[in-house]
């Protein structure tokens, strides 16, 4: 299975500010996926993000508020933009090789 | 879209027991059915997985059976044991044709095993 260094592990961000995700692959996948996990809850995708082109969100995510990169077949961004405290979550990229491999998160509080 | 339900939400069962998870999903299209445990603070981990042209898999104490006809899909675990304690999700996925949709999951179950 494919190895995901995902970081930061957790930050406390300010209310209006952003906070951008990373997470690397240790080898080339052409998929990469992001979720959120709010507070004891499951969890919901956000976008898929394909190489070379725009990421394709899901109902109730959009481009403005979730930004996403992928430059690379083993990189990848998410930017959750202009933080309000609804926003706190865990938010996690996934890939799919023998299954879907999850990153090990980030867990995101806004004050 | 897809949508999928799981049931039950918590589920307490004696160490030594059985521990069966029951989803069900909407969309017919999709055709990969993984489970997923997590344990409190860390990630979900793949525990087993069926594709749709299997109606059973075991794995150990763990087995996943697949009623593609109901659009039903079963965890199984058998001989509990204290650190199957976690929450467990199901979740749906068409996946095939060189892609892959995301994956959707359900609200998951907390599995206690008391001793």
């Amino acid at each position: 299975s494919a190895v995901i260094s995902q970081k930061p592990s957790r930050d406390i961000c300010q209310r209006g500010t952003s906070l951008t995700i990373q997470c690397q692959v240790d080898s080339q996948v052409t998929m990469m996926f992001w979720y959120r996990q709010q507070p004891g809850q499951s969890l919901t995708l956000i976008a898929t993000a394909n190489q070379g082109s725009e990421a394709t969100y899901e109902s109730g995510f959009v481009i403005d508020k979730f930004p996403i990169s992928r430059p690379n077949l083993t990189f990848s961004t998410l930017t959750v933009s202009n933080l309000s405290p609804e926003d706190s979550s865990i938010y996690l990229c996934s890939v799919l090789g023998y299954g879907y491999t999850f990153g090990s998160g980030t867990r995101l509080t806004v004050v | 879209g897809e949508n999928v339900e799981q049931h039950p939400s918590t589920l307490s069962v004696q160490e030594g027991d059985s521990a069966v998870i029951k989803c069900t999903y909407s969309d017919s299209a999709s055709n990969y059915f993984p489970w997923y445990k997590q344990e409190l603070g860390k990630r979900p981990q793949l525990i087993i997985d069926i594709r749709s042209n299997v109606g059973e898999k075991k794995d150990q104490r763990i087995a996943v059976t697949l009623n593609k006809t109901a659009k039903h899909f079963s965890l199984h675990i058998t001989e509990t044991q204290p650190e199957d304690s976690a929450v467990y999700f199901c979740a749906a996925s068409n996946v095939g044709g060189g892609g892959a949709d995301g994956l959707t999951f359900g609200k998951g179950t907390h599995l206690i095993i008391q001793p």
